[in-house]
């Protein structure tokens, strides 16, 4: 069975630190990886995905294959960064499997 | 462009009741998508609707059910209601790539239809 795990419920940065959420994820096939934010009282909407190898917001998110994980990362976190962050693997039919997400808190 | 609409943004049911939900998608995507969302269970996908024909399906029972029209619009139902269907549920729409294509995956969220069961 498809499986995500992000295993921080609440991660809390000072502004200017770096950010790491991590996410593990068990899929047969293979997927394509997503990680989709959700800021407060705003849509679900999509953050970056590894296909396009880009730098969004300046996060940026690595696939290692060897340990089926697709950490996001940002070298210095902003206080708009403070949202709800999901993990998602996805197949060709638009078919996610969202992690149960990780709430960063960015603190002035 | 405007965005994925979906109606009713909030419902109050009773248990046994059924009801119908309604998701327009952006203009010109074919793929419809449905989740709950759920503070325990977190984001379940329920069924993926391309071209009016069911895709793909989530492990949720036959009382969840979708249809989605020609003009790609789509309804999901749930019948025979129970107090855990209470949930956020999303609907977001794509290109929906066929076949092997990945090229157009990313999806687009509405903003929910907040069900309550009592």
């Amino acid at each position: 069975a498809q499986r995500v795990t992000q295993p921080e419920k609440l991660l809390s940065v000072f502004k200017g630190a770096p950010v790491e959420l991590k996410c593990n994820y068990s899929y047969s096939g293979s997927p394509e990886l997503f990680w989709y934010v959700q800021y407060s009282r705003q849509r679900l909407q999509l953050l970056l995905r590894h296909i396009s190898r880009e730098s969004i917001k300046g996060f940026t998110a690595d696939l290692n294959k060897g340990e089926t994980s697709f950490h996001l990362k940002k070298p210095f976190a902003q206080e708009e960064d403070s949202a709800m962050y999901y993990c998602a693997p996805g197949d060709n039919f638009n078919k996610f499997y969202f992690g149960s997400g990780t709430k960063l808190n960015v603190k002035p | 462009k405007a965005g994925v609409t979906q109606t009713p943004r909030y419902l109050i049911k009773t248990r046994g009741q059924q009801v119908t939900l309604s998701c327009s998608p952006i203009s010109g995507h074919r793929s419809v998508s449905w989740y709950q969302q759920t503070p325990g269970q977190g984001l379940q996908f329920l069924f993926e609707y391309f071209s009016e024909t069911q895709r793909n399906k989530g492990n949720f029972p036959g009382r969840f059910s979708g249809r989605q029209f020609s003009n790609s619009r789509s309804e999901m139902n749930v019948s025979t209601l129970e107090l855990g269907d209470s949930a956020l549920y999303l609907c977001a729409s794509s290109l929906g790539g066929v076949g092997g294509s990945r090229l157009n995956t990313e999806a687009f969220f509405g903003q929910g239809t907040r069900l309550t069961v009592v």
